[in-house]
């Protein structure tokens, strides 16, 4: 059974880079698109971007300019990079495998920004 | 991007009754369409993907329908833990876009 734990810090200052880390077990991170998306409380969904296992990327344009996603195979692990946060970029953070659907997700970790 | 407008927002239904949600995409995304369940607190569940196919595990009384931009989940038999938000997905192109999700509460 597959398995992604997201992990990181829970307050962001504003202006800062807010940096999270998911875990996959159960499974290789070979062969499959990891994603992370977003959801403001309260709110809907939104995808932030996603890896390939070989590293290749796609950002939404919307944030593009300020993510980065960066996978390490050796540690079953994918992060999310997400600099100049502001109070808007407050929201619980999923990690999630697929392409053209998400069928396994991590239980998500919230995110405040605030100082 | 993709807009998808699902309807409606909410709605309130008793055990047993069928439930139909609808999604509609801005353009068409022909059967890239995706179905999750999310309930509070929880991270979305996926129930169907490309329009119409159940994943693995999922109830038989959830089906999906439609192709193009136009879009249908319909649960056969309303049941007490189906309580939850429900949110569409196009998978057509980038960025991937969800619904702004349909809340089922049960009378």
């Amino acid at each position: 059974q597959v398995q992604l734990q997201e992990s990181g810090p829970g307050l962001v200052k504003p202006s800062e880079t807010l940096s999270l880390t998911c875990t996959v077990s159960g499974d290789s991170m070979r062969s499959y698109y990891w994603n992370w998306i977003r959801q403001p409380p309260g709110k809907g969904l939104e995808w932030i971007g996603d890896i390939y296992y070989s590293g290749s990327t796609h950002y939404n344009p919307s944030l593009k300019s300020r993510v980065t996603v960066l996978v390490d195979t050796s540690k079953n692990q994918f992060s999310l990079k997400l600099s100049s946060v502001t109070a808007a970029d407050t929201a619980v953070y999923y990690c999630a495998r697929g392409s053209i659907h998400f069928d396994y997700w991590g239980q998500g970790t919230l995110v405040t920004v605030s100082s | 991007d993709i807009q998808m407008t699902q309807s409606p927002s909410s709605l309130s239904a008793s055990v047993g009754d069928r439930v139909t949600i609808a999604c509609r995409a801005s353009q068409s995304i022909t059967s890239n369409l995706n179905w999750y369940q999310q309930k509070p607190g929880k991270a979305p569940k996926l129930l169907i993907y490309a329009a119409s196919s159940l994943q693995s595990g999922v109830p038989s009384r959830f089906s999906g329908s439609g192709s193009g931009t136009y879009f249908t989940l319909t649960i056969s038999s309303l049941q007490p833990e189906d309580s939850a938000t429900y949110y569409c997905q196009q998978s057509y192109n980038s960025p991937q876009t969800f619904g702004q999700g349909t809340k089922v509460e049960i009378k």
